[in-house]
This record gives C-alpha cells, structure tokens and sequence, in this order.
C-alpha cells in the first residue's frame, strides 16, 4: 500500500517569511496530492490540491509543486502570517478510472508556528 | 463543497460500552470514509463504506470491533464496540465529490 513521509514535523517561523513542508510517497500509482490544514479543535481543512499531470500550482500565498520520477511534492507558503498557524497534513491517493480508490494515505503532520 | 455533520460532537464513555457514532450529508454521496485521529498524530482510514454493500476495512481494523452501516447515500454510522481507553481518539467522516474529500467536525471520545 501507498507510504507517505512528511518533514518537518515541527516548523517556526516569522511572520513575512516562507514555509516548505515536504512529502514523499510510494506508490507510483497515485496521482492525487491534496494538503490539508487542521486548526487546534477543528477539522481538515483542503487548501490545496495538485493532480499528476500538473507539476505545479498556486493560490495567492500557497504554491504546491510535484516531482512525479522523485515521488515528492511540497507546500510552499509565503508571506506567513500568523493565521496560517496550525497542522498541515499532506496526502496521496489514486482517482479516476481504473483503479481508483480514492482512500487518502496522510503523512504525519507538520505543526506550522508563525512567530508575530 | 460538502455539509458534513456528526452525532455526538463527543462523549465520555466507560470501558467495555459501546457508542455509535452517525454521519449525515447535505446531499447523495457514493463513498463515505471513516478515519481515526489519535491524540496529536495524523488520520487514519478505518473502513470505506459504500452503500448497498459491505464496508471495507483497512489493515489493523475488524468488522467486530467497529462495525460500520451504511443505510442509504447521505447518511453513516460507526459503532466502536467494547472500549478501552486505548479507543479514545477523534473519529471523523469524510466524503468524497468531484475527487476531494470534505471531512465531518469528527466526534471526540475519551474512555475511562
């Protein structure tokens, strides 16, 4: 079954500057890459997703870029601020035709602190 | 984007009890999701369960411990059967629309 490592498992940063939170995964048959973010309390919630055939993508402060032959994709944010404070859980599954599961296989977790 | 709700939002149970836990959605879904968040670790996929058939658990999970109905497309329940506090742990419903999965507000359940 798919493998999903995450790193850092903790991150601090200051406010203004960029995170990096990195996965990789196992099976090269998953070809769906979401992100969640999870406040203290509260559900997971999607802020980004990017699907095999897209090497990268952005929305506003949030980029997320995949590199399908190394088996990795990462969030990149900029300009944190300190609402950007929580959990961040990366995620692959397989979807569409053929082999579709559509179970999510999440990483660890990485606790994100943005220092005001 | 889907309206997930769960019944109790949490609950405080004795060991050896059992407690069910129910999932509804705002509209028809095909696959509904239940997964396990353990005190400050990451989710993990109970069971897949589709309606119409039986649900399908992943590798660590038996149908006795937490049996799972799937009644009709908006609506799931999980049961964990005959606790112990190792059991204490968010539960959370997800579905699944256009390929992204929405997940419920999950039900905290602490047993004693």
């Amino acid at each position: 079954g798919e493998n999903v490592e995450q790193h850092p498992s903790t991150l601090s940063v200051q406010e203004g500057d960029s995170a990096v939170i990195k996965c990789t995964y196992s099976d090269s048959a998953s070809n769906y890459f979401p992100w969640y973010k999870q406040e203290l309390g509260k559900r997971p919630q999607l802020i980004i997703d990017i699907r095999s055939n897209v090497g990268e993508k952005k929305d506003q402060r949030i980029a997320v870029t995949l590199n399908k032959t190394a088996k990795h994709f990462s969030l990149h944010i900029t300009e944190t601020q300190p609402e950007d404070s929580a959990v961040y859980f990366c995620a692959a599954t397989t979807i569409g035709s053929g082999g579709s599961n559509y179970k999510l296989t999440f990483g660890k977790g990485t606790l994100l602190t943005v220092n005001p | 984007s889907a309206v997930i709700s769960q019944k109790p939002s949490r609950d405080i149970c004795q060991r050896g009890t059992s407690l069910t836990i129910q999932c509804q959605v705002d509209s028809q879904v095909t696959m509904m999701f239940w997964y396990r968040q353990q005190p400050g670790q990451s989710l993990t996929l109970i069971a897949t369960a589709n309606q119409g058939s039986e649900a399908t658990y992943e590798s660590g999970f038996v149908i006795d411990k937490f049996p799972i109905s799937r009644p009709n497309l908006t609506f799931s329940t999980l049961t964990v059967s005959n606790m112990s506090p190792e059991d204490s742990s968010i539960y959370l419903c997800s579905v699944s629309r256009t390929d992204t999965q929405y997940f419920g507000p999950g039900t905290r359940l602490t047993v004693l």
